[in-house]
């Protein structure tokens, strides 16, 4: 089963506003990552926040991380139509893999 | 610097047949992994190798196999192709493992009838 469950699983909102997407994973981890994927192609590396982190920011994104209650969050401000996405969050609670959760489904209209 | 490249893209086999895929990864990683992913599995990790040794392998039938050359480039195999088997296939790489994140290619679509 997989270790990350996102929520919601699909998103839909105006171009401007502001877009999250929550991850919840069932061990301990050492990092959590979040990835972006267009239409079926690769996937693209967000941002990487370690377990000792409890927020870090790149640009338009900002992540959470709660390992108490092993959830973690990502928020993309002021969103655009080429956010439009599947949003997934990965964890390394197996060395040397990452787990990858169910994705978010997230859509921009313009 | 150039990204991570797998080749064929696309790829359609039939039931039986063999598969090989490539991954290049970027210049100077040394740790290539790979996944599957399907619409109903989702992203399910195949194996990592790490200077030409396997450090990790998912739980897939041994249909599915993988190695790594001193250059780093990563090939997997699947034999005896079934029809469960089409997926899209991500290969990721990275300087170390489970550092500072992945990048992964864009990825080969095999379609098995």
């Amino acid at each position: 089963s997989q270790q990350g469950e996102e929520d919601p699983q699909a998103l839909s909102i105006q171009e401007g506003e502001n877009a999250t997407m929550n991850c919840s994973y069932k061990t301990s981890i050492n990092n959590l990552q979040w990835y972006r994927q267009n239409s079926g192609r690769g996937l693209v590396h967000l941002i990487l926040i370690r377990s000792n982190e409890r927020e870090k920011h790149s640009g338009r994104l900002r992540v959470t991380l709660d390992t108490s209650k092993k959830s973690s969050s990502l928020l993309i401000t002021a969103s655009r139509a080429a956010d439009t996405a599947s949003y997934f969050c990965a964890t390394d609670a197996n060395r040397d893999k990452l787990v990858f959760g169910a994705g978010t489904i997230l859509r921009v209209k313009s | 610097k150039a990204g991570v490249t797998q080749t064929p893209r696309y790829l359609i086999k039939t039931r039986g047949q063999q598969v090989t895929l490539s991954c290049s990864p970027i210049s100077g990683h040394r740790s290539v992994s790979w996944y599957q992913q399907t619409p109903g599995q989702g992203l399910q990790f195949l194996f990592e190798y790490f200077s030409e040794t396997q450090r990790n392998k998912g739980n897939f039938p041994g249909r599915f196999s993988g190695r790594q050359f001193s250059n780093s480039r990563s090939e997997m195999n699947v034999s005896t192709l079934e029809l469960g088997d089409s997926a899209l296939y991500l290969c990721a790489s990275s300087l170390v493992p489970d550092a500072y994140g992945y990048t992964f290619g864009s990825g080969t679509r095999l379609t098995v009838v």
